[in-house]
């Protein structure tokens, strides 16, 4: 089966700094790759996602996240956070048999003006 | 477009008693899920429908059942609620089944369902 793990639970950072989060999975296979972001009180909405060619993506809002296959790693990066990105972020993982979306614990990110 | 719509938004049962939560999707996807959110644990997926006319069972289907009803609306049904079902549920759609290239899931604005 497949796991889903980010191990920072709570992240704290100040305006401008910029932001890495881990996310690393194990599956022997081939994976799909994504990143969702739940700002508070709303749903959880699409940040970027991987599948296949570049193994950079970008995504919205100045996001981009690198898939490092022999890291089993896709962690999540930004160069310079806002207040607006305070939000809880979810990395998940599907295989290629398509049925099943994995989801990590979700990393709580806090930006201070 | 109203995307993915969920009732109730708020819920209190007591033990043992049973509820279905409503979701409807209005983007015209074949796929549609259940999940539960629980602190620390992300999303865990309770059952899917990869299209209309299937179920399958997901991570934690223990203690609910589902229905798709039609190709926009997919309930899940708690028959006799217990303590640890308290929770926020999320319902989602896709166009397919994730893995498809062009695959991604629609997220509901969620049930915040206690059980006493």
């Amino acid at each position: 089966a497949q796991s889903v793990s980010q191990h920072n639970h709570h992240v704290i950072l100040s305006e401008a700094a910029s932001l890495e989060l881990g996310c690393n999975y194990s599956y022997g296979g081939t994976v799909n790759l994504f990143w969702y972001v739940q700002y508070p009180g709303q749903h959880l909405q699409l940040l970027l996602k991987y599948f296949s060619g570049d193994p950079l993506v970008k995504g919205i809002k100045g996001f981009e996240a690198e898939f490092i296959k022999s890291k089993f790693s896709f962690n999540l990066r930004k160069p310079s956070v806002q207040w607006s990105d305070t939000a809880e972020y979810f990395c998940a993982v599907s295989n290629n048999a398509g049925n099943m979306l994995t989801f990590g614990g979700g990393t709580r990110l806090m930006v201070k003006p | 477009n109203a995307g993915v719509t969920q009732t109730p938004k708020f819920q209190v049962l007591k033990t043992g008693q049973s509820m279905t939560l409503q979701c409807a999707q209005d983007m015209n996807h074949n796929s549609m899920y259940w999940y539960r959110q629980d602190p620390g644990m992300g999303l865990r997926l309770i059952y899917y429908s990869a299209s209309e006319g299937t179920t399958d069972k997901g991570e934690v289907p223990n203690g609910y059942n589902v229905s798709r009803l039609n190709k926009r609306e997919f309930s899940l049904r708690l028959e006799s609620a217990a303590p640890s079902q308290t929770s926020v549920y999320f319902c989602a759609s896709s166009e397919g089944l994730i893995g498809q290239r062009t695959d991604t899931q629609y997220f509901g604005p969620g049930t915040r369902l206690t059980v006493l």
